[in-house]
């Protein structure tokens, strides 16, 4: 049972350009999470997503960042116009309902140049 | 406003011996409490978890402990092994409405167990 999926694991981006970042849940789980950890900082919160629904952006910043979860294929989450301020390590969990635990997948982590 | 708070960034001890890690919070809505652990380059794995109404869960070499009254939660580990070398996230929620969903990270320990 494969666990979570996320690609790529590095992403080296310039400055103005899109980062795609992608991850796919585990099986039987619908609900997925983004969080971002910035350099010696723990993870935070950015958005929470079922299929086809965003159900919490709260902790997206409000320009160039969005999210979505289709019925088909994996999550992406998109920043547009990357800064340097982005650079980090970009976590999807995914858990089968809200409650209880989250499983995490291995990151990618946007260096922008 | 950081509301969950891991005051230890390291911590080190010799193998067979206890680890015992640390972590505080402040949003008393918080009703749900986890542990995560993490190597460098990979995600965060879970580890133990434990619900407001019980003050200690038990999972094998690991055990947390709960006081809400102190809004003080410590993970155990005994006995510590070199394997268990890594950085550990505490982690809360419950503050969403009821929905545990959104889970809100210290800043990490990273644990050294020296053979």
């Amino acid at each position: 049972n494969a666990g979570v999926m996320q690609n790529p694991r590095h992403l080296v981006r310039r400055r103005g350009q899109e980062a795609r970042l992608r991850c796919s849940p585990m099986k039987g789980h619908s609900h997925v999470y983004w969080y971002r950890q910035l350099p010696e900082e723990g993870l935070k919160f950015m958005v929470y997503l079922q299929k086809e629904n965003i159900i919490d952006e709260s902790g997206m910043p409000k320009e160039r960042f969005s999210a979505e979860f289709p019925k088909e294929g994996p999550s992406i989450l998109r920043i547009q116009q990357v800064v340097r301020g982005d650079s980090a390590a970009y976590f999807c969990a995914s858990s089968p309902g809200t409650s209880g635990s989250q499983f995490f997948g291995p990151g990618t982590r946007l260096t922008v140049l | 406003d950081q509301q969950v708070k891991q005051n230890s960034p390291s911590l080190s001890v010799q193998e067979g011996r206890i680890s015992i890690l640390n972590c505080d919070y402040t949003n008393s809505m918080f009703d749900y409490f986890l542990w995560y652990k993490k190597y460098p380059a990979e995600g965060p794995t879970f580890l133990i978890s434990i619900s407001s109404i019980k003050d200690k869960n038990e999972d094998g070499r690991f055990t947390v402990f709960l006081n809400k009254s102190a809004k003080h939660l410590s993970l155990h580990i005994v006995p510590s092994q070199p394997g268990d070398s890594a950085v550990y996230f505490c982690a809360a929620s419950g503050d969403s409405g009821g929905s545990n969903y959104k889970l809100t990270f210290g800043k990490g320990t990273l644990l050294t167990v020296n053979p």
